[in-house]
């Protein structure tokens, strides 16, 4: 298996702009993980999936923020307008199952690293 | 409220030194921990992870992690580092959302392990 992927590896843009990172999730996995890592913040989960349906927005930072998950395989996180403090390395990840029953782990994309000037 | 907390930010061994990486955690519930490594560039890699069964749980690279119930603490060693080693290192709880059956991960805000020849 090619494990998560995502796209782009490094996105630079201006204050302003729209960004959107894309996320290929682990072929059979039924969540998925959005999180965003910051020098200052650490590790912070931002949104996840269950089945396509989204079940905890809460870490959703702004309403500028925005993820969807159109079917099994394919999930974007967007920024519309985006600003300087948004600079951060995005990650997806993806497992199998997130019941409390289940130990499965949580598998990780190489990250989308965002840099708004 | 669950949480996981990293003692240091920063950590230097050298090479053919004990690796010691703390975390301490804070759960009302039996917890799962896991421990995760962020080489360069990368997205984050499973360690090792304790889901009630052994409280000495081994992982992959030579690595261990020790859940110590009356300490609050999973701790990660590894005997001998390696100049491999050098990476960041994130311990993690599995916390139960309320009003729901789903779960999801708490991570540190990460060690970073620096190696001397």
């Amino acid at each position: 298996d090619a494990g998560v992927i995502q796209s782009p590896r490094h996105e630079v843009t201006e204050m302003g702009q729209e960004v959107t990172l894309r996320c290929k999730p682990i072929s059979g996995h039924d969540y998925l993980f959005w999180y965003r890592q910051t020098m200052m913040r650490g590790l912070e989960l931002l949104i996840y999936f269950n089945n396509n349906v989204p079940i905890d927005d809460s870490g959703m930072p702004e309403d500028r923020f925005s993820a969807k998950m159109p079917n099994a395989s394919f999930s974007t996180l967007k920024i519309q307008p985006s600003e300087p403090r948004d600079s951060a390395v995005y990650f997806c990840a993806s497992s199998l199952s997130g019941t409390p029953q289940s130990t499965d782990t949580q598998y990780f994309g190489p990250g989308t690293r965002l840099t708004v000037l | 409220a669950q949480s996981v907390t990293q003692l240091g930010s920063h950590v230097s061994v050298s090479e053919g030194a004990l690796v010691l990486l703390r975390c301490n955690y804070s759960s009302s519930v039996p917890p799962y921990l896991f421990w995760y490594v962020q080489y360069p560039n990368q997205g984050l890699q499973l360690l090792l992870k304790y889901t009630s069964a052994a409280t000495l749980v081994k992982g992959i690279n030579g690595f261990e992690a020790e859940f110590k119930k009356s300490e609050t603490s999973f701790h990660l060693t590894k005997p001998s580092a390696h100049m491999s080693d050098a990476a960041e290192y994130f311990c993690a709880v599995r916390i139960r959302l309320l009003m729901n059956r789903d779960d999801k991960i708490i991570f540190g805000k990460g060690t970073r392990l620096h190696i001397l020849p």
